[in-house]
């Protein structure tokens, strides 16, 4: 049973510059759930995707989308980037995203460590 | 979504039991009360999760009060490699969202 993983390890951008982060669930997860931690905070949740589908979302902008594929491996992407936006982004995947179930815990990768210079 | 509350820091000796409180007195009936831990730089890692009953696992216990507005996780022989953030969360009533606080810094001391 392979772990969640994630790519790059580390991305330095520029403002204004877009960027794509990249998530593997763990085998048999088909939730996968985003979240940004800034440095000395705890983990903020982006948003959520389920079987395709995103299934809630925190308070961040649009400018913050994602994807899943059908081997529910997902994408994290951000337009526009800001100063703000430096942080470490960590994936999260679980089984069972469905609304009132899948009490599971979810299982984070090393996360992706992103500078915006 | 509740809300956690827990101390900024704490220090424990090594191999004397660690005691982690947390307050989440908005908690609702059906929401659970999970505990991580991030070691620094890494993706948090699932320690134990609970309802209202009390729940032990090879990593440690999770003692929650009868009225739920409190809960607290037990290392019982805290090891230097237990250094770490430790935050208390409670799962969103729909969906399977984590909403984390700022959690507490656990310091185990030689």
């Amino acid at each position: 049973e392979t772990g969640v993983t994630q790519s790059p390890t580390h991305l330095i951008k520029t403002r204004g510059q877009q960027v794509t982060l990249r998530c593997s669930s763990q085998s048999g997860h088909n939730t996968v759930s985003w979240y940004q931690q800034a440095l000395g905070q705890g983990p903020q949740f982006i948003f959520q995707y389920y079987r395709e589908e995103e299934n809630g979302r925190g308070n961040f902008p649009p400018r913050f989308s994602g994807l899943q594929f059908p081997n529910y491996s997902s994408e994290l992407n951000v337009n526009a980037l800001e100063l703000d936006d430096s942080a470490l982004y960590l994936c999260a995947s679980s089984l069972g995203g469905g609304q009132g179930g899948g009490y599971n815990e979810q299982f984070f990768g090393p996360g992706t460590r992103l500078t915006v210079l | 979504d509740a809300k956690t509350t827990q101390p900024p820091s704490m220090d424990c000796a090594e191999g004397r039991a660690a005691n982690l409180p947390c307050n989440h007195s908005t908690i609702s009936g059906n929401e659970y009360v999970y505990w991580y831990r991030q070691i620094h730089s890494q993706g948090p890692q699932y320690i134990i999760h609970g309802l209202k009953n009390n729940e032990t696992n090879e990593m440690a216990s999770l003692i929650i009060t009868e009225d739920r507005k409190s809960s607290t996780l037990i290392l019982p022989h805290a090891t230097l490699r237990d250094t770490a953030v430790y935050y208390c969360i409670v799962r969103a009533n729909t969906g399977n969202q984590f909403y984390f606080g700022t959690g507490t810094s656990l310091t185990v001391i030689p």
